[in-house]
């Protein structure tokens, strides 16, 4: 088991361009979810994957940003078009399906937008 | 819609003495409950949950969270502080949705503990 891994963990990128990270769960884990993390403030749900497919969105989650988990392993999140207010911390976590099953967050990738 | 308020933004202690952060959620039933903790620049790592029987969980580290149902709270303790326990701390609830949960946690804004020698 080597925990929830990011990719990258740090991005710096120009207002207007396309950014995508990638977040690998615990192997045997089905749920997947990201969350976002402004300065100050607790991580907030952005949106959750069983298994491949995409059960909820948060509103957070605007026309420009996408999340796939397209073999049920691992997920991209991308954002298009990036704004100064996206910088933050995305934290991935994965848990297994047991009830109430404890979510194991990976490091996260911090986004800083220029 | 559910909420959780963790009241301290910032505590400072010495080393040594002991510490009780606090926790209160918005929510008509009882949610499952969570503690975790946040080095910088770093993720969450789980300290302790809560879900049913005993009201008074250990965690690691140390710390153990104590269950309050009719105060709506499930505040977190350690009787001596290590000055490694220097982080931010997050108190979290996940929907209990008639068994149907899943992972979804709400989070409070976070209590930054500074440990002083």
């Amino acid at each position: 088991d080597t925990g929830v891994s990011q990719d990258p963990r740090h991005k710096i990128t120009k207002r207007g361009q396309n950014v995508t990270f990638r977040c690998d769960p615990i192997s045997e884990h089905n749920r997947l979810y990201w969350y976002r993390q402004t300065l100050g403030q607790g991580p907030e749900f952005l949106t959750y994957f069983q298994n491949e497919a995409q059960l909820e969105k948060s509103r957070l989650l605007s026309d420009r940003f996408s999340a796939e988990r397209p073999k049920g392993s691992f997920s991209t999140l991308e954002i298009q078009r990036t704004e100064q207010g996206d910088s933050a911390m995305y934290l991935c976590a994965s848990s297994s399906r047991d009830r109430g099953a404890e979510a194991f967050f990976g490091q996260g990738t911090r986004l800083t937008v220029v | 819609a559910q909420s959780v308020t963790q009241p301290d933004i910032h505590i400072t202690v010495s080393e040594g003495a002991s510490l009780e952060l606090r926790c209160n959620y918005s929510y008509g039933a009882t949610p499952y409950l969570f503690w975790y903790v946040q080095s910088p620049g770093q993720g969450l790592q789980l300290l302790l949950k809560y879900f049913s029987g005993d009201t008074l969980v250990q965690g690691i580290k140390g710390f153990e969270a104590e269950f309050k149902r009719s105060q709506s709270s499930f505040n977190l303790r350690k009787p001596s502080v290590h000055w490694s326990d220097a982080a931010e701390y997050f108190c979290a609830v996940l929907l209990n949705a008639g068994g149907t949960s899943y992972g979804k946690l709400t989070f409070g804004q976070g209590t930054i503990l500074t440990v002083h020698p």
